[in-house]
């Protein structure tokens, strides 16, 4: 089936940049999406990028992708203690009939 | 605002005491989902309604069920708890399916089995 791999901790200090990968298999994904889930809450959609698209910024986020090597990045700038969550990478794969989800990156941003 | 709203925030079930847990939405969105995620795990989708139609994914066990009665309402009904079946559970919606039909989600159901 359809998998999405993501590394499952990172650690940053306040202020640094924030880099968190994913890498996923179906070359069929039109688009990816990155999501933030707070302690005891559901995910919140950060932002998403469409496939034929290398890069997309949106404020502090940067999203990169590798459609070749089926990669994805989200680069958070200045990270702030409120950035601390766990970030899920996710595919839309069937055209759109399904969602895959990673297994989610814990952020912990230290002071 | 329009929301996904979901009640209760915990649950508390004894085991294989049927539980049903609830969302609606004010979004008007066609799609209806259920998801359950466990400790450090992705949410993984149980059903979904489009419309009125029910989809059942494929390893999804017999013990959930699912009843959309309107629109804006959803739920899930565990017929009899496990110890496994404690876990997150977060409805989400959308408004159609396809490419870029976002999800929103709501805050989940924590539920707990005693």
């Amino acid at each position: 089936g359809e998998d999405v791999e993501q590394s499952l901790f990172l650690s940053v200090r306040e202020g640094d940049s924030s880099v968190i990968n994913c890498t996923y298999t179906d070359s069929s994904s039109t688009y990816l999406y990155w999501y933030k889930q707070e302690p005891g809450a559901g995910l919140q959609l950060l932002t998403y990028i469409f496939s034929n698209m290398d890069m997309k910024q949106d404020q502090r986020l940067t999203v990169l992708l590798n459609k070749k090597d089926k990669h994805l990045s989200l680069r958070i700038a200045d990270t702030q203690t409120g950035d601390s969550a766990i970030y899920f990478c996710a595919e839309d794969w069937n055209y759109g009939q399904n969602f895959v989800f990673g297994p989610g990156t814990r952020l912990s941003v230290l002071p | 605002d329009a929301m996904v709203i979901q009640n209760p925030r915990y649950q508390v079930t004894q085991f294989g005491k049927p539980v049903t847990l609830s969302c609606s939405q004010t979004l008007n969105h066609n799609v209806m989902y259920w998801y359950q995620q466990k400790s450090s795990q992705a949410p993984k989708l149980l059903f979904h309604y489009y419309d009125k139609d029910f989809n059942n994914e494929a390893d999804t066990p017999d013990n959930f069920q699912s009843r959309r009665p309107n629109t804006s309402f959803c739920f899930l009904d565990i017929r009899s708890p496990g110890l496994g079946d404690a876990a997150m559970y977060l409805c989400a919606t959308s408004r159609e399916q396809g490419t870029n039909e976002k999800l929103f989600f709501g805050s989940g159901t924590q539920l707990s089995v005693l």
